[in-house]
């Protein structure tokens, strides 16, 4: 049974980092390319980020470039999110999702001073 | 960036109705599309990809058509089980940008 399990949510003060995990089971981990999206409150889907199954290609939607960076561990069969510079519209449940559709329950993400 | 819409962002039919929404791209995506139901506090479940193929466990009354920029989702008899919001997204290529929803309701 494929099980994808996020955590490392939180309130952060604007400006600060904050660095979200995904951990995997059930499925041959390494073979999978890996997305985070994001839901902010009430609103709809946002696709945040994908890394291909080795982690050599890496790819951001806009809105997070240069501040937002993925990565995996294939050993461990985790891929984070390491987000700085976080912004009040940054608020949102982050989920990570395979790409056969699998997706965690996901993460809050409270941005706020 | 390739932009998709969604229409209608929200409809109101009758039990027993066919539903159709629509997304289209701003640029051709050929058959990668796939469609996303997300019920009230649950997260998104796959119904449709490559723009017509059921994933598997999803009732055949959901359908899925179009290639290029053009894509529907039907709904051939609504259920009240089918309250949601449906979301497409492209993903032959970064960003996997989503629609930006349709909420369905029973009348």
């Amino acid at each position: 049974q494929l099980h994808l399990v996020e955590s490392g949510g939180g309130v952060v003060q604007p400006g600060r980092s904050l660095r979200l995990s995904c951990a995997a089971s059930g499925f041959t981990f390494s073979s999978y390319a890996l997305h985070w999206v994001r839901q902010a409150p009430g609103k709809g889907l946002e696709w945040v980020a994908v890394i291909s199954y080795d982690g050599s290609n890496k790819f951001y939607a806009d809105s997070v470039k240069g501040r937002f960076t993925i990565s995996r561990d294939n050993s461990k069969n985790t891929v984070y999110l390491q987000m700085n510079s976080l912004r009040a519209e940054d608020t949102a449940v982050y989920h990570c999702a395979e790409t056969s559709g699998n997706w965690g329950q996901g993460t809050l993400v409270t941005v706020s001073s | 960036d390739i932009q998709m819409t969604q229409s209608p962002s929200s409809l109101s039919a009758s039990v027993g109705d066919r539903v159709t929404i629509t997304c289209r791209a701003s640029q051709g995506i050929s058959n990668y599309l796939a469609w996303y139901q997300q019920k009230p506090g649950k997260v998104p479940k796959l119904l449709i990809y490559a723009a017509s193929t059921l994933q598997s466990g999803v009732p055949s009354r959901f359908s899925g058509s179009g290639s290029g920029t053009d894509f529907s989702l039907t709904i051939s008899s609504l259920q009240p089980e089918d309250v949601a919001t449906y979301y497409c997204q492209k993903y032959n290529s970064a960003p996997h940008t989503f629609g930006g929803g349709t909420k369905v309701e029973i009348k």
